[in-house]
């Protein structure tokens, strides 16, 4: 079966820091790959997804960056997070050509 | 911008009854899905209807379309106090875009 890990868990970060959220997908191959934030009270913002290694997809300009490495791994980054930075990231996967996401279990970053 | 919008935000009932969340967008859609999030943590994929269908059934789930009025609806029969959580619905496009955009959720509390 197919498992999402997400890490860590929880983060709390100086504005200024550098930022790195990993997500890797368990039992499939080539899966389309999502990161969303999620503000406190709101629904979820897609910032970036990949259909395939090294190739990343920005829906909002802002100051964080995505890169996939390897089929199975996604990494969210920043340079220099800002308070505005704060909430809950997610990572989602879904199988080639279908609608169907399925999440890992977020990162609570707070940005101090 | 979101496309589905959910309503009511809050929902608060007593378990054994019925719970029924709204759902309407705003442009063509080629499916709409319903996902659970229990506080603080990822989203648990529930149902996909497609545009082409009126209704489908999953356990206690209930959802229908009417994409004349755009719009959806959640029905959760005889809820149980672990049916608390938000429950948010999301739109998928035309196309080879795979892309979802979720709405703001709607917050179940159903009470023991």
């Amino acid at each position: 079966s197919q498992t999402i890990h997400q890490w860590p868990a929880t983060l709390v970060q100086p504005v200024g820091s550098p930022l790195s959220l990993e997500c890797t997908v368990e039992g499939t191959s080539n899966p389309n790959l999502y990161w969303y934030r999620q503000a406190a009270g709101r629904g979820l913002q897609l910032l970036f997804y990949s259909v395939g290694i090294g190739q990343i997809s920005s829906e909002v300009p802002q100051n964080l960056s995505a890169s996939r490495p390897q089929d199975r791994q996604f990494i969210l980054s920043s340079k220099k997070l800002l308070l505005s930075d704060s909430g809950f990231y997610l990572c989602a996967w879904s199988v080639p050509n279908a609608y169907e996401q399925y999440f890992g279990p977020g990162t609570r970053l707070t940005v101090t | 911008s979101q496309q589905g919008e959910e309503d009511p935000q809050a929902l608060s009932i007593q378990e054994g009854e019925n719970a029924t969340m709204n759902c309407s967008y705003k442009t063509s859609i080629n499916n709409l899905q319903w996902y659970r999030q229990n506080s603080g943590r990822g989203l648990v994929h529930l149902i996909l209807i497609r545009s082409n269908e009126r209704e489908k059934h999953s356990g206690r789930l209930r959802v229908t379309l009417d994409t004349s009025k755009k719009s959806s609806s959640l029905l959760i029969t005889a809820s149980r106090a672990a049916d608390t959580a938000s429950y948010f619905c999301a739109t998928g496009g035309q196309g080879s875009n795979y892309k979802l955009t979720f709405g703001k959720g709607t917050l179940l509390t159903v009470n023991p």
